[in-house]
């Protein structure tokens, strides 16, 4: 079993749409949550960095983490065609030692006209 | 502007010549890393380093060697490269422990 565990995909929407992506998790050392945002051809770009549980909001973007279930989300408010990329979710814990993420196959986002 | 560069962007070579990907950040972050991203099985971290002269392996480390003599420089040295490291390398930078990255644009690399 991985360590997280992100469903591929790929995910089509109407413009507009309220996304919901997901992670789950094994780990209950992770306490740093992050998602990535990678289009094609291109270096995944950081998108939302939370630490512990709650949810964070960044304009169109809520990240939410509940370690209880060892869950997080990303929720896309009013999805746009510009939003067409793959999302990462990428954690790690604080193991004293450098930084090391460990990260989903990531989910193919397609949002359509 | 902020940035990490990898070179080059894309290589095809052939199994067991040496090659070298370079990797530079203008942050100055204190870590490095590189991943190589397959399909289906994500990004994977190879080595990473914690400062200049400090590094370590990473989930996937065999077959690759790396070296930092320098905070802005860490590149990555395949000494003979095989098929099986044919993918696509990502080089970040991250400026604390808590790991968010900054990555590069990316080297595909193909060995045939």
């Amino acid at each position: 079993q991985k360590e997280v565990e992100q469903d591929p995909g790929p995910l089509s929407v109407p413009e507009g749409a309220i996304v919901s992506l997901n992670c789950t998790y094994s780990n209950s050392a992770f306490q740093y949550f992050m998602w990535y945002r990678q289009y094609s051809r291109k270096g995944p770009e950081l998108l939302m960095y939370t630490y512990s549980s709650g949810n964070k909001e960044d304009g169109r973007f809520t990240a939410q983490v509940d370690k209880s279930s060892k869950y997080i989300s990303l929720f896309i408010r009013d999805s746009q065609p510009s939003d067409s990329a793959t999302y990462l979710c990428a954690m790690s814990a604080n193991t004293g030692t450098a930084s090391k993420l460990t990260f989903g196959t990531g989910t193919r986002l397609q949002v359509t006209l | 502007e902020a940035q990490v560069t990898q070179n080059p962007r894309y290589l095809i070579t052939v199994t067991g010549k040496k090659l070298t990907v370079t990797c530079s950040q203008n942050m100055n972050h204190e870590y490095m890393s590189w991943y190589r991203q397959d399909p289906g099985l994500g990004l994977r971290q190879i080595y990473y380093s914690m400062n200049v002269e400090v590094t370590d392996k990473g989930d996937v480390p065999e077959g690759y060697k790396v070296s930092r003599k320098e905070k802005r420089n860490f590149p990555l040295i395949l000494e003979s490269p095989s098929p099986n490291q044919t993918s696509l390398y990502f080089c970040a930078s991250t400026p604390n422990r808590g790991g968010e990255q900054y990555f590069g644009p990316g080297t595909r690399l193909t060995v045939t």
